[in-house]
């Protein structure tokens, strides 16, 4: 079945990148785009970006213009979710999606703490 | 970008009654191929969203038939006919129709009274 399974929890420092894992499978990898969305700690859900990872393009929320970078290796399936001058606020849960499936990874926690 | 409004926002709700989340959009949601792209996800508590509804009124494999998704346009409803202990948590309406970005609405938190 439809899986994805993201890498575990991170602690970082304000300031620092973080990067998040996604890995796909059953199903073709490079047929449908990821996105990814993020639930802040005490808000709601947040699209911040997509990937189509056959052709590459992308995009990104205006809200995350400039800290985030979304790539693909389809080598290993697997599609990565980069943010960085990470600030206090950045801390919660951040989720890849395959939104036509309606398919989410488990999250992986990220903590922003000094 | 297209700004979804739930209502109400806190829902608390007796075991086995019914209960609605109300959905509205700040322009149509109908796609220029005649699809409305609009879907509702549940959130539960230590759990990572799960999609119940998408297209409207289509349930995901899995999905009690208690929920059942209706609306058009620009107005959209979420109904649990019965609900259960298990359906605790928060719901979200997504529209996928404008992208991007992909919106969602403020979530809604349905409690058991």
């Amino acid at each position: 079945q439809v899986q994805l399974v993201q890498s575990g929890a991170e602690v970082k420092k304000p300031g620092a990148s973080v990067k998040v894992s996604c890995k796909a499978s059953g199903y073709a990898f490079t047929d449908y785009d990821v996105n990814w969305v993020r639930q802040a700690a005490g808000q709601g859900l947040e699209w911040m970006g997509w990937m189509n990872p056959n052709t590459g393009e992308k995009g990104y929320a205006q809200k995350f213009q400039g800290r985030v970078t979304l790539t693909s290796d389809t080598s290993i399936n697997t599609a990565y979710m980069e943010l960085s001058s990470l600030r206090f606020e950045d801390t919660g849960m951040y989720y890849c999606v395959i939104i036509w499936f309606g398919i989410w990874g488990q999250g992986t926690l990220v903590t922003v703490s000094s | 970008d297209v700004v979804m409004t739930q209502s109400p926002l806190s829902l608390p709700v007796t075991l086995g009654q019914p209960a609605s989340i109300s959905c509205r959009s700040s322009q149509s949601l109908v796609h220029r191929d005649g699809n409305t792209y609009l879907n509702w996800f549940q959130l539960r508590p230590g759990q990572s969203p799960r999609r119940l509804i998408y297209e409207i009124s289509n349930r995901d494999s899995g999905v009690p038939d208690r929920f059942s998704g209706s609306g058009s346009g620009t107005d959209f409803t979420l109904k649990i006919s019965r609900v259960e202990a298990e359906d605790v948590g928060v719901y979200y309406c997504m529209q996928g129709t404008h992208w991007p970005p992909y919106t969602f609405g403020q979530g809604t938190k349905l409690e058991i009274k």
